[in-house]
């Protein structure tokens, strides 16, 4: 089945624990990005990679890093977590580079709270 | 000049009825506005979408509604059903870079 995974669907943590949020497509799509969600503030876009090793700044990058070693693997990692980052995250994937003129297909999201 | 403003944030419909959710946009190198439809638990997924060389896109009760020289564009939902109860979604993209910002989010509710 095609689809975006992200793991772990939950996670507690307390203030300046690394942690890594993983997110797998099998769609073998070129582009993917990280969003979080918050109240009244919609989607933010995080960061975004148009292929293997390209990757960019969205809007809300602070605190955050990702990399993109393999085609099919965008992990996003929170090296020292803040409760402001407590939020809900989504994964997205796209199939071409151009990715943000396209359909983007979301991860089921990862619920995060920083205590 | 980046953003995109989505109203109204809650919008309560009866069945049958009409559902409009308006976006306004600032940026006009913005040429790409798609519309995500949210149910609750679950991400995201793609609507319908517009470029701006046509005023209006339908997809069965669905209809975008696209206004350049207003920098404005309206999902119209029509004979609105409670399994349309959902969190919608405006957003809009250049063709440089990679982003897609957007809107706020609507939460539709439809009564039966």
């Amino acid at each position: 089945e095609a689809q975006v995974t992200q793991n772990p669907r939950y996670l507690i943590t307390v203030t300046g624990k690394k942690l890594t949020v993983t997110c797998s497509q099998n769609m073998n799509h070129e582009y993917m990005s990280w969003y979080r969600q918050d109240p009244g503030l919609g989607l933010r876009q995080i960061y975004y990679s148009m292929n293997v090793e390209v990757t960019d700044k969205g809007d809300v990058p602070e605190g955050y890093k990702v990399s993109r070693k393999e085609k099919r693997n965008f992990p996003l990692i929170l090296e020292s977590p803040s409760p402001n980052q407590t939020s809900l995250y989504f994964c997205a994937s796209s199939l071409r580079a151009q990715g943000h003129q396209e359909t983007q297909y979301f991860g089921p999201g990862t619920r995060l709270l920083v205590l | 000049q980046q953003q995109v403003k989505q109203s109204p944030q809650s919008l309560i419909v009866q069945k049958g009825g009409i559902s409009i959710i308006n976006c306004a946009y600032e940026n006009t190198a913005f040429d790409y506005f798609p519309w995500y439809q949210q149910f609750p638990g679950k991400g995201p997924a793609l609507l319908i979408a517009i470029r701006p060389d046509v005023s209006e896109k339908k997809e069965g009760r669905f209809t975008i509604s696209f206004n350049k020289s207003a920098k404005q564009f309206s999902l119209h939902i029509m004979d609105s059903q409670p399994g349309d109860s959902a969190t919608y979604f405006c957003a809009a993209s250049t063709n440089q870079g990679g982003k897609l910002i957007f809107g706020q989010g609507t939460e539709l509710s439809v009564k039966p």
